[in-house]
């Protein structure tokens, strides 16, 4: 079947800190891939996606390269801020179809 | 900027009630979607409609849940007698139609709704 395994949370880092959170799929055709943002109190927000093999996915300073060789979608930021606080969600949708989404990592960044 | 909503925020109810969840769409969008989160846990597809029908569901929307587009803008999941497991946060997406891997694919979240079974 469908499924994302993202790192397990919460992970805490001080502000400037360099940010990865790991994301691994498994899927049986060629998914695009994506990662949601929730901020407190808010909804799911699309934060990046790709939809190929070596495409890269870039906003707020954020990145995720799709890697078919190793299956995965890992998010990364050079330098993250407070306000970047939220939980992150990896998901996989092959197709026009449902979303398959991790279990989610929580991430605080403390000033 | 257009916005899915959703109510209540957060619905407390005894175990054997039925409660309904209430979400609007963006006004444009023609797929709608129900997901859920228990706490802890990955964010789990429930249920698809399009064209006033279902058009996917998983292995939770069993015969207890249902979908409805009552009007123009309102789409509502009921749960008709509500289990302490399914205490769970429920997300509300909706999406226009689209070419396959357009942007207009992408399913908009609302805020969700915190359901608690007591």
């Amino acid at each position: 079947g469908n499924s994302v395994t993202q790192m397990e949370g919460p992970v805490t880092l001080s502000e400037e800190a360099f940010l990865t959170i790991n994301c691994t799929y498994t899927a049986t055709g060629y998914p695009s891939l994506f990662w949601y943002v929730q901020y407190p109190g808010e909804g799911l927000q699309l934060l990046l996606k790709a939809t190929k093999a070596d495409d890269k996915g870039s906003n707020k300073g954020f990145e995720a390269t799709y890697r078919k060789e190793t299956t995965s979608f890992h998010l990364e930021k050079g330098s993250v801020q407070v306000s970047d606080s939220a939980v992150y969600f990896c998901a996989l949708r092959l197709g026009a179809q449902k979303l398959v989404f991790g279990q989610g990592t929580r991430l605080t960044i403390n000033p | 900027e257009p916005e899915v909503t959703q109510t209540p925020s957060h619905q407390v109810t005894q175990m054997g009630q039925e409660v309904i969840l209430r979400c609007v769409p963006i006004s444009n969008h023609l797929y709608f979607y129900w997901y859920r989160q228990i706490l802890g846990q990955k964010v789990e597809f429930l249920v698809s409609f399009y064209n006033n029908e279902i058009s996917e569901k998983s292995e939770i929307f069993d015969d207890q849940f249902s979908v409805e587009r009552p009007d123009g803008s309102n789409f509502t999941l009921k749960i008709r007698s509500t289990k302490l497991e399914d205490s769970a946060m429920y997300f509300c997406a909706s999406r226009t139609p689209g070419l396959a891997g357009g942007p207009s694919y992408e399913q908009y979240f609302g805020p969700g709704t915190r359901l608690t079974v007591t």
